[in-house]
């Protein structure tokens, strides 16, 4: 059964930093990984997505790693701001259609 | 583009009625949609898969008598969580898959259900 972690559950840094999200997975054998950002009281929104045979991804300030051998995935976000604060949600796709996600990281920027 | 609608965005019952949530793709055709249920602090889980036509498929553990789950449409699923107990309170999402068949999966607003 595939188990998807994020570590950590928490993180407060100030504006300005660089920080990084990490994913793991049990089960190496995915079709893609998916970074989400979810709001509170809201749905989710995709942020970048990985397919297998790419090692990463880059949209914007956003960079998402991908080493399927060890199970990993990190998201690193550049030069942080007080609106990059939410949940960050990973989430691997197997096969057919499902995905399974980690529990998130509760990310808030002071300014 | 590639725009999910969920309706309502909450909704509060009293315990032993049933409550209907819509997931509408609104720009696109959709195959395929899955529901979701997210507690407080935790992650979202797969209820159930719906693909148009047919019935839906229920993750393990899903009580499917009581997730009622209608996919009449190529925009429109329903979930009908029946007889609701306050333990049904949760975060409701649903995602819909395009029909070109990408890999992207564009989720809902959520609808936020209270059962008192």
């Amino acid at each position: 059964k595939q188990e998807v972690t994020q570590i950590p559950a928490a993180l407060s840094v100030p504006e300005g930093e660089n920080l990084v999200l990490n994913c793991s997975f049990t089960d190496s054998a995915i079709y893609n990984l998916q970074w989400f950002r979810q709001d509170p009281g809201k749905g989710l929104t995709s942020l970048l997505l990985i397919q297998s045979s790419q090692r990463e991804q880059t949209s914007g300030r956003l960079n998402a790693s991908l080493d399927k051998s060890s199970g990993r995935s990190t998201l690193y976000i550049a030069a942080s701001q007080p609106g990059d604060s939410a949940t960050y949600l990973c989430a691997v796709k197997k096969g057919a259609q499902k995905l399974v996600f980690g529990q998130g990281t509760r990310l808030t920027i002071n300014p | 583009g590639a725009v999910v609608s969920q309706h309502p965005s909450w909704v509060i019952c009293k315990s032993g009625t049933s409550v209907k949530i819509e997931c509408r793709s609104l720009d696109f055709q959709a195959t395929t949609m899955f529901w979701y249920r997210q507690f407080p602090k935790q992650s979202l889980m797969l209820m159930a898969t719906s693909n148009e036509g047919s019935k839906a498929t229920y993750e393990q553990g899903v009580e499917k008598d009581k997730f009622l789950i209608n996919h009449a449409s190529l925009t429109l699923s329903t979930l009908t969580v029946t007889s609701a107990h306050p333990e049904d309170s949760s975060f409701y999402i649903c995602s819909a898959r395009t029909r070109t068949g990408t890999d992207t999966q564009y989720f809902g607003p959520g609808t936020r259900l209270t059962v008192l």
